[in-house]
């Protein structure tokens, strides 16, 4: 019940291109459902987060589209940008963070 | 405003040994929680301190403590270390609001490295 199940596991997209990342949960004590960015030999950086009583939240490129019925949310990075290759952990948080496994996104030009 | 520091960077240490890694977090944050990324099991939850006492804890062995000084600052030990403690050990500090999940911000990390 505490797991956070991310896919894909890596991600190939074109310049300009839209990069999709889903993840589901089980536990609905979870309130709070940030997503990470981290960069090699660097450590994990916010990049957008939602609670569960909004169904979707865009900030720039980045939007998250949150199904609270369906315990799934999803990170779409439009207009993708080679400075874009990185990998993102989505993350559930219910007194602590519970991590997806990760998605190394690679942008190519 | 500064961002979570963590010292040291690097780390290279033998099998049995102990070290302690030291985070300073976010000026006003009052939260410091710490967890372990290695590449198959992810990031894993250590524990969490707030205001000088353990507030949460995930499931590693009793080898792993810590604690959280009245400045914020928190330090994390490891004894007896093992080749699979190998790993970026990571800090995150949070404002800790009452009745509200907030954010947590990372540092860069400790690597760790036992041989």
């Amino acid at each position: 019940q505490q797991q956070v199940k991310q896919s894909p596991q890596s991600l190939i997209v074109q310049k300009g291109g839209i990069s999709i990342i889903n993840c589901a949960y089980e536990n609905t004590a979870f309130d709070y459902f940030p997503w990470y960015q981290q960069f090699p030999g660097k450590g994990p950086a916010l990049l957008i987060a939602i609670r569960p009583d909004v169904s979707e939240k865009k900030e720039g490129r980045f939007t998250i589209s949150f199904n609270k019925s369906a315990k799934q949310f999803s990170l779409h990075i439009m207009d993708s940008q080679p400075g874009d290759s990185a990998t993102y952990f989505c993350a559930a948080m219910g007194g602590k963070l519970i991590f997806g496994q990760g998605t190394e996104l690679s942008v190519k030009p | 405003k500064a961002g979570v520091t963590q010292t040291p960077r690097y780390l290279i240490k033998t099998r049995g040994q102990q070290v302690t890694l030291s985070c300073s977090p976010i000026s006003g944050h009052r939260s410091v929680s710490w967890y372990q990324q290695t590449p198959g099991q992810g990031l894993q939850f250590l524990f969490e301190y707030f205001s000088e006492t353990q507030r949460n804890k995930g499931n590693f062995p009793g080898r792993f403590s810590g604690r959280q000084f009245s400045n914020s600052r928190s330090e994390m030990n490891v004894s007896t270390l093992e080749l699979g403690d190998s790993a970026l050990y990571l800090c995150a500090s949070s404002v800790r609001q009452v009745g509200r999940t907030d954010t947590q911000y990372f540092g860069p990390g400790t690597r760790l490295t036992v041989l």
